[in-house]
């Protein structure tokens, strides 16, 4: 069973706007939460990431929120660029495991 | 720094053939791990090395086998290749004290017919 779920395949968010991703888990266990950005034919990059003791965490255009009662993550792209095009992954840390969502992918349009 | 490299890139096998798939890092990272990435699967993990000389079953083990070699390196073995093992693999390291993240090598796309 997936213990990280990306609901969402695909996303699509015009150049200068917010986008959003999300991302829910099962194990109230995990007590790490990363993202990476993956371009086709290469593997993937870290973003940024959260610890399950924060809420929230920065890093110049990209923020991610942790609400551990909903189980739920979400990261923020403001403002939104071309070059961010690409597939996302959330990522949870279990013990010395990682448990990855299936990706969204992000298109913004120029 | 290279950082995490694979090899080979591509690879095409018949059922029933084995090979290994080499993985190695410059970074000094204590942890390595290999993934394979299927279409609406996401990353699985396969098999980790917390540290040099252990290793441990991951989501996905069976039908391969892993050698820790040294801290650099964590190879992948295929023994009888079949057609589910038709994937893109990635291997990933990560160091102690840098926040979990870890680093990829650009992956290995194997095929077996």
């Amino acid at each position: 069973d997936q213990q990280v779920k990306q609901n969402s395949p695909s996303l699509s968010v015009q150049e200068g706007r917010i986008s959003i991703l999300n991302c829910d888990y099962t194990n109230s266990m995990f007590d790490y939460f990363l993202w990476y950005k993956k371009y086709p034919a290469e593997g993937p990059t870290f973003l940024i990431s959260i610890s399950s003791i924060k809420d929230k965490n920065e890093d110049g255009r990209f923020t991610v929120f942790l609400n551990k009662s909903a189980k739920h993550l979400s990261l923020h792209i403001v403002p939104s660029q071309p070059g961010d095009s690409a597939v996302y992954f959330c990522a949870a840390k279990g013990g010395n495991q990682f448990y990855f969502g299936t990706g969204t992918s992000l298109t913004v349009i120029p | 720094n290279a950082g995490v490299t694979q090899t080979p890139k591509f690879q095409v096998l018949k059922t029933g053939q084995s090979m290994t798939l080499q993985c190695a890092q410059d970074m000094n990272h204590n942890s390595m791990y290999w993934y394979r990435q299927d279409p609406g699967m996401g990353l699985r993990l396969i098999y980790y090395s917390a540290s040099e000389g252990t290793t441990d079953k991951g989501e996905v083990p069976n039908g391969y086998n892993v050698s820790r070699l040294n801290k650099r390196e964590f190879s992948l073995r295929l023994e009888s290749a079949a057609p589910s093992q038709t994937s893109v693999y990635f291997c990933a390291s990560t160091g102690r004290g840098q926040g979990y993240e870890q680093y990829f090598g650009p992956g290995t796309r194997l095929t077996v017919t």
